[in-house]
């Protein structure tokens, strides 16, 4: 089945520090893929929306400056968090679609448990 | 307005039971998907079941089933004959007209004991 493959799955640094995760759909070409932010015991906050060859769509109250997205070819998007602080922490998660047919799941990435020290 | 409620903060079942997991969703569209995810405590988001807005028979896969009530706007997932490995967070999700992105309820974290 489809894969997406993100990395890395964990990260701890220091505050200032910019983290890039990179989402690849491993068997199939994903025009569009989706980046999600996840507080513990807490529901999938989707941040943004990237879109291959455009900009991303970003949600109400998401600093783009802050979470840059980049989304360069069909199976890979990157969201870098700029000089990263301790309220930055969290689990992300990418996902994609390989198709646009109602009935297709989202298929996710395993999540990166970002620390900020 | 929430447009995904789950309102079963947690929940427990006894192994081998059945349990069912409540969600309701709001939208003014005629097409839409509704899906559950299963995320246990490494994190990966399972997906597990669709149902979509035309479809008139509720959806099975394997042990788990949806129980579509389409004019309460009810969407609960079933497991039945529970396992240990059941125990995680589950989300259910609604994907609206021909929109990409999905939303999430605020999950339900279920415990299965032995």
């Amino acid at each position: 089945g489809a894969v997406v493959s993100q990395h890395p799955s964990r990260v701890i640094c220091k505050s200032g520090t910019s983290v890039k995760i990179e989402c690849r759909s491993l068997d199939f070409q994903a025009t569009t893929m989706f980046w999600y932010r996840q507080f513990p015991k807490q529901s999938l906050m989707l941040m943004a929306t990237s879109n291959e060859g455009s900009k991303a769509t970003y949600e109400q109250g998401v600093e783009k400056d802050k979470f840059l997205i980049n989304h360069a070819s069909l199976t890979l998007s990157t969201l870098t968090v700029t000089s990263a602080h301790p309220e930055d922490s969290s689990f992300y998660i990418c996902s994609a679609r390989d198709f646009p047919v109602s009935n297709q799941p989202q298929h996710f990435g395993d999540g990166t448990r970002l620390s900020i020290l | 307005a929430q447009k995904i409620t789950q309102t079963q903060p947690g929940m427990f079942v006894q192994e081998k039971e059945a349990v069912t997991l409540d969600c309701t969703y709001d939208t003014s569209d005629q097409s839409y998907g509704l899906f559950w995810y299963k995320q246990p405590s490494s994190g990966e988001m399972i997906f597990l079941i669709y149902q979509g807005s035309y479809d008139e028979q509720n959806a099975t896969e394997g042990r788990y089933s949806l129980n579509f009530q389409k004019a309460r706007k009810s969407a609960n997932l079933v497991i039945s004959a529970s396992q240990l490995g059941d125990s995680a967070m589950y989300f259910c999700a609604m994907r609206e007209g021909g929109a990409g992105k999905s939303t999430f309820g605020d999950g339900t974290t279920l415990t299965v004991k032995p």
